[in-house]
C-alpha cells in the first residue's frame, strides 16, 4: 500500500525550515527518503529502521515513529541545493517491496 | 565505479507496439528494481530481480515482464503498448542480501522516456 506523503507541494526561501511527512496505514519495517532533481535520478538521502529512530546528516534528519507509522523529513535552514521531488518509501510487515509515496516538491527561492 | 545505465534514454512508439528497455546495474550489485514514475503518481513499483529470480511484483498487468541475467543485467519488456504506459520507467540497483531490500540503498539509472501515441 502507498504511503501518502504531506504536503504536496511546498515553497520557501532560502533559509527557512522545511518538514514533510510520510504516513502509513500498515506497520513498518522501515522508512526511506531519496531526492529526485528535476531531469535527474533519485538519490538516497538516508534509511530508517523499525525502532523509533532519528538520523541526519548536515542539515537534513528524518524521524520515525513506529507506533503512529509516519515517518518526517526536517530540512533545516534550507539551501537551494535542496531542491527536488522527495520521496519516501516504506517496507511494510509482511511486505517484500519498497513502496513509494507520489512526492513532495520543494522549491527553495533566493 | 559506473553508476546504473539505462538504455535507450528516449523512446517513442504507437499504440500496440512492444517495447524492451534495458538496465546495467553497478558491478557487484545483485538486485535489480524497476519502477514507472507519472506526475503526480510518484514511483509505482514494477518488480526486483534478484540473482536471476523475480522477487517480488508490483500490481501491473502481464503486459509488463522482466528477466535478469547471470551478469546481473535486467531487461523490462512492455508487449501491446496503451498510451497509458507513456512514463519514465527507472531502474534501481542494490547489492542486497538475500533477506530483501528493508535495509539496503538503491541506486537509480536516470531512466528511460517512453511516449506512446
Amino acid at each position: 500500500q502507498q504511503p501518502v506523503q504531506s504536503p504536496q507541494a511546498v515553497i520557501l526561501r532560502e533559509g527557512e525550515d522545511a518538514v514533510i511527512n510520510c504516513s502509513s496505514s500498515k506497520a513498518l519495517y522501515s522508512v526511506h527518503w531519496y531526492r529526485q532533481k528535476h531531469g535527474e535520478a533519485p538519490v538516497f538521502l538516508m534509511i530508517l529502521l523499525k525502532g523509533g529512530e532519528q538520523k541526519g546528516h548536515d542539515k537534513i534528519s528524518a524521524s520515525f515513529n513506529e507506533k503512529k507509522q509516519q515517518s518526517s523529513l526536517y530540512l533545516t535552514a534550507s539551501q537551494l541545493s535542496y531542491s527536488g521531488t522527495y520521496f519516501c518509501g516504506t517496507f511494510g510487515e509482511g511486505a517484500q517491496k519498497l513502496v513509494f509515496g507520489q512526492g513532495t516538491r520543494l522549491t527553495i527561492n533566493p | 565505479k559506473a553508476g546504473v545505465t539505462q538504455t535507450p534514454r528516449y523512446l517513442i512508439k504507437t499504440r500496440g507496439q512492444q517495447v524492451t528497455l534495458s538496465c546495467s546495474p553497478i558491478s557487484g550489485h545483485r538486485s535489480v528494481s524497476w519502477y514507472q514514475q507519472t506526475p503526480g503518481q510518484g514511483l509505482q513499483f514494477l518488480f526486483e530481480y534478484f540473482s536471476e529470480t523475480q522477487r517480488n511484483k508490483g500490481n501491473f498487468p502481464g503486459r509488463f515482464s522482466g528477466r535478469q541475467f547471470s551478469n546481473s543485467r535486467s531487461e523490462m519488456n512492455v508487449s501491446t503498448l496503451e498510451l497509458g504506459d507513456s512514463a519514465l520507467y527507472l531502474c534501481a540497483s542494490s547489492f542486497a542480501r538475500a533477506n530483501g531490500l528493508i535495509n539496503e540503498k538503491l541506486f537509480f539509472g536516470s531512466g528511460t522516456q517512453l511516449s506512446v501515441l
